[in-house]
């Protein structure tokens, strides 16, 4: 059984392109939330995804945005990259919007230069 | 603001001694709390959680206590083992799974 599987691992671009990224769910999971964490920070919440549609958001601005496919998977899209937005992007999925355990991916490092 | 905050960065501790992280909360609205592991490379993994009804919560060798009048929170492993150096992630959510996590602390178990 395949936890959360994110790809790429790494990625490389420069100021004003634009990124997608991508996660697939554990298996049995329909919702995803996607996170940052910067260097010496703790996982800060973007947003998350349930029935194909952003359920709740935290403070990122309007270039962050996501999608959810019928298969669950997720995409995660941030346009016009500042340098501020290389971190490492943690996928986690989880059943419902109730409380319950997240499973997290391995994450996707992102380096704007 | 920082409304989860883990104040020790670091902490090293021998092994089969005890393994004590701390973390402190400012929002009220928090009622559920979780501590997750994290090893470079990897995503954090899930360790332990207590609600705001409990003030502690054992799992093996994993302990949390909840100390609501002082929005405080410890993790305790004990014994500790070479197996725990890791960083260790504090995390709180106010309904649904919205997670708020503090900052970190990385443990390292000495032999």
């Amino acid at each position: 059984d395949a936890g959360v599987t994110q790809s790429p691992t790494h990625l490389i671009k420069t100021r004003g392109q634009q990124v997608t990224l991508r996660c697939s769910p554990k298996s049995g999971h329909d919702t995803v939330s996607w996170y940052q964490q910067a260097l010496g920070q703790g996982p800060q919440f973007i947003f998350q995804y349930y029935e194909e549609e952003e359920r709740q958001r935290g403070n990122f601005p309007d270039r962050f945005s996501g999608h959810q496919f019928p298969n669950y998977s997720s995409e995660l899209n941030v346009n016009a990259l500042l340098l501020g937005d290389s971190a490492l992007y943690l996928c986690a999925s989880s059943t419902g919007l109730v409380r319950n355990e997240q499973f997290f991916g391995p994450g996707t490092r992102l380096t704007v230069l | 603001d920082q409304q989860v905050k883990q104040n020790s960065p670091s902490l090293s501790v021998q092994e089969g001694r005890i393994s004590i992280l701390n973390c402190d909360y400012t929002n009220s609205m928090f009622d559920y709390f979780l501590w997750y592991k994290k090893y470079p490379a990897e995503g954090p993994t899930f360790l332990i959680s207590i609600s705001s009804i409990k003030d502690k919560n054992e799992d093996g060798r994993f302990t949390v206590f909840l100390n609501k009048s002082a929005k405080h929170l410890s993790l305790h492993i004990v014994p500790s083992q070479p197996g725990d150096s890791a960083v260790y992630f504090c995390a709180a959510t106010g309904g649904g799974n919205k997670l708020t996590f503090g900052t970190g602390t990385q443990l390292k178990v000495e032999l």
